[in-house]
């Protein structure tokens, strides 16, 4: 079955570089999204597609692709991105359509 | 601005059914597909379900597959989850999600805040 392969724990140091990666068989066709989710809250989507962000997402957010491997780069991480995040592709088989979602990362700001 | 707001949550026993609805304003809801997504608690996301924008295409996960239908009436800018033969494993916040496409994208723009199901005897 299709799977996205998520490291279940990042920690990064404020200020600094972080990469958060995805795995799967799906990302070799499809781009994958990136969702931040905080305790208590509703997902929100912070990258989707080769590398966009919606209206409001800081552009130290980053989206990056390669083989079957999608990667969500934050660029001087801030407190208030400690999170959940996870990631997202659709999939197919035969003539269904499915979205399958990473495990998730939790996401420690040190 | 955009907003959904699920409803229809709460406690039901094992093999039981439940309805849940999505009431959803500040977008044209007629154009766009909408999925059903789910959390059991302390747990990851999960996909459950899509609808086109016209209703003429749905797709769902396996695991829910033949208990669930999806179902939307664009003339209320409702989106609907009938859950039949419901078990443990289906308690979980449900999340209706806008799909940033007609058709089928799977990059899910805006979400509600969450109906709780919890399944229990």
């Amino acid at each position: 079955s299709s799977e996205l392969t998520q490291d279940p724990a990042v920690s990064v140091a404020l200020g600094q570089t972080v990469r958060i990666t995805c795995q799967g068989d799906s990302l070799r066709s499809y781009y994958a999204s990136w969702y931040q989710q905080k305790p208590g809250q509703a997902p929100v989507l912070v990258i989707y597609g080769k590398n966009n962000r919606p209206s409001g997402i800081p552009d130290r957010f980053s989206g990056s692709s390669s083989g079957n491997t999608a990667s969500l780069t934050i660029t001087g991480a801030q407190a208030e991105d400690e999170a959940d995040y996870y990631c997202n592709s659709r999939d197919s088989s035969g003539n269904h359509l499915i979205v399958i979602f990473g495990g998730g990362t939790k996401l420690t700001v040190l | 601005q955009v907003q959904l707001v699920e409803s229809g949550g709460g406690v039901v026993q094992p093999g039981g059914s439940l309805r849940l609805s999505c009431a959803a304003s500040g977008f044209t809801f007629s154009s766009y597909g909408m999925h059903w997504v789910r959390q059991a608690p302390g747990k990851g996301l999960e996909w459950v379900t899509f609808m086109r924008f016209d209703g003429s295409n749905k797709y769902y996960a396996d695991s829910v597959k033949g208990r669930f239908t999806i179902s939307r009436d664009n003339s209320k800018n409702t989106l609907y989850l009938q859950m039949n033969s419901l078990r443990a494993e289906d308690t979980a916040v449900y999340y209706c999600a806008k799909d940033m496409d007609g058709d089928y994208g799977g990059d899910f723009d805006y979400w509600g805040q969450g109906t709780l199901v919890t399944v229990s005897s």
